[in-house]
C-alpha cells in the first residue's frame, strides 16, 4: 500500500503571497490532519479533516485554511506569507478505529518564506 | 491544557548499549499515546502505539510502556545500532476521534559506532 504522499516537496515564496499544499493520504483514511514543525515551536497541529468536514483545528491564525474533497485528499492554504510561517509542514492520515487510532506521516512540504 | 515532556532532549550511547527514553505528560485523559522517529528534514515514522486501556507494546528490539495514571511513558531500545540514530518524538491523543496529537519536543539520539 502505497504510503502518505505530499506535493511539493520543497517551495520557496515571498512574503505576502500565497500557498498550496497538497496531501493525499493512504488508501481507505478517511481523516487527514496537518501539523507544522519549526525548530522554534516543534510540532504543531493546524487541523483534521474527516469526510470533508474539519473536525478539530489548532491555534493558527485564520490566514491557515484547508479543504478535504470527496476522495479524502486534502489541501492547505496559507494567504498573505510571513517570514514565520518558514517550516515542514506534515500530513497525517489514519483509518478510525477508536482508541486504535495510529497516524501516518507523509514526508513534509519544506516551505521557505523570503 | 496537555502538555508534553521529553527527557532528555538529547542522548548519546556507544553501539550495543540497551538505553531509555523517557515521555510525560500533565491530563491523564488520554486514547493513545504514539512514538515516532524522524530523520532529518524528513517525515515522522511511526514506531508503536499504545492504547489508554494498554500497558505495553513491543516491535523487535522497541519496547514502549504507558503508566496513564502517573503521565509517563518510557521506549526502551535494546542492542542500540548507528542505524537508531535519529529524533524521537512522543505525541498523546485526547480525543477519541481524530488526529489531533500533542508532541513532545523529541529526544535526538546519537548512537556511536
Amino acid at each position: 500500500k502505497a504510503g502518505v504522499t505530499q506535493t511539493p516537496r520543497y517551495l520557496i515564496k515571498t512574503r505576502g503571497q500565497q500557498v498550496t499544499l497538497s496531501c493525499s493520504p493512504i488508501s481507505g483514511h478517511r481523516s487527514v490532519s496537518w501539523y507544522q514543525q519549526t525548530p522554534g515551536q516543534g510540532l504543531q497541529f493546524l487541523f483534521e479533516y474527516f469526510s470533508e468536514t474539519q473536525r478539530n483545528k489548532g491555534n493558527f491564525p485564520g490566514r491557515f485554511s484547508g479543504r478535504q474533497f470527496s476522495n479524502s485528499r486534502s489541501e492547505m492554504n496559507v494567504s498573505t506569507l510571513e517570514l514565520g510561517d518558514s517550516a515542514l509542514y506534515l500530513c497525517a492520515s489514519s483509518f478510525e478505529r477508536g482508541a486504535y487510532n495510529e497516524q501516518f506521516f507523509g514526508p513534509g512540504t519544506r516551505l521557505t518564506v523570503l | 491544557k496537555q502538555e508534553v515532556t521529553q527527557i532528555p532532549a538529547a542522548l548519546s550511547v556507544p553501539e550495543g548499549e540497551n538505553l531509555v527514553l523517557n515521555c510525560s505528560f500533565t491530563d491523564s485523559a488520554i486514547y493513545n499515546l504514539q512514538w515516532f522517529r524522524q530523520d532529518p528534514g524528513k517525515g515522522l515514522t511511526s514506531l508503536l502505539l499504545i492504547q489508554s486501556s494498554q500497558r505495553e507494546q513491543t516491535s523487535g528490539r522497541l519496547n514502549a510502556s504507558l503508566d496513564k495514571s502517573s503521565g509517563r511513558s518510557t521506549l526502551y531500545i535494546a542492542a542500540s545500532q548507528p542505524g537508531d540514530s535519529a529524533t524521537y518524538l512522543c505525541a498523546v491523543n485526547t480525543h477519541n476521534q481524530g488526529g489531533k496529537l500533542i508532541f513532545g519536543q523529541g529526544t535526538e539520539l546519537s548512537v556511536k559506532p
